[in-house]
């Protein structure tokens, strides 16, 4: 089956990096996505991956390694605001055509 | 706002009634999804509509019920469900079914079966 692995919560304090991992294992992979969830709210989408390296979008940046199905969500300078849900997420082809899987979910809490 | 709407935003039903939810979108895109987000699981993606056509149906059961009248509606109907359907159902929207495509997401219907 499909199955994806992400820590269950992390802390911080404001101003600092922290890094969210996901890892996969998956068939037919096609790209890691990651999304943002705050409470009450809607997913908003963050950044996608498809080829291997570093994507960044200003203070939030994507890693992504294919051969070791793995990848992390990077947050700089972090603000109270960042506390939310973040979810990485497989687009990938199985038996039933093109799918989307997404992981549990790590709860970001950012301290003052 | 990110242009997918959803209504009610909250519904609490019994085991033997039948609602929709529905959903709309006003980007122009032409692919809509059904998920459910359940407490401390992962996300699920339920159905797909790419241009009007449903598909993907990942192991739904018979008791949801979608449906896509044009490229800006989508319902799910709900009959005869059980207190384990309780969760927060997500409609998102995309240009084309496509891994590449951001999907916009609306902001749910908390549903609560007795």
């Amino acid at each position: 089956g499909q199955s994806l692995e992400q820590p269950s919560e992390v802390t911080a304090v404001e101003g600092a990096i922290v890094q969210i991992n996901c890892t996969y294992q998956t068939s037919g992979f096609y790209g890691l996505s990651w999304y943002q969830q705050h409470d009450g709210g809607a997913p908003t989408f963050l950044s996608y991956n498809a080829l291997d390296g570093l994507e960044e979008t200003g203070r939030f940046s994507s890693f992504l390694s294919r051969s070791d199905s793995y990848g992390y969500l990077l947050l700089q300078e972090l603000q109270m605001k960042d506390s939310a849900s973040y979810f990485c997420a497989v687009s990938l082809a199985d038996n039933y055509g093109q799918n989307f899987v997404f992981g549990p979910g790590t709860r970001l809490s950012v301290l003052p | 706002e990110t242009g997918v709407t959803q209504t009610p935003r909250h519904l609490v039903m019994g085991m033997t009634n039948k609602k929709s939810l529905k959903c709309e979108q006003h980007l122009g895109h032409n692919a809509m999804y059904w998920y459910k987000q359940s407490a401390k699981k992962p996300l699920e993606l339920m159905f797909v509509y790419n241009f009007k056509e449903q598909t993907e149906n990942n192991s739904v059961p018979s008791r949801f019920s979608p449906e896509c009248p044009n490229s800006s509606h989508l319902f799910l109907h709900l009959h005869t469900l059980q207190p384990e359907d309780s969760a927060l159902y997500l409609c998102a929207s995309s240009q084309v079914w496509s891994d590449t495509d951001t999907q916009y997401f609306g902001p749910g219907t908390r549903l609560t079966v007795l």
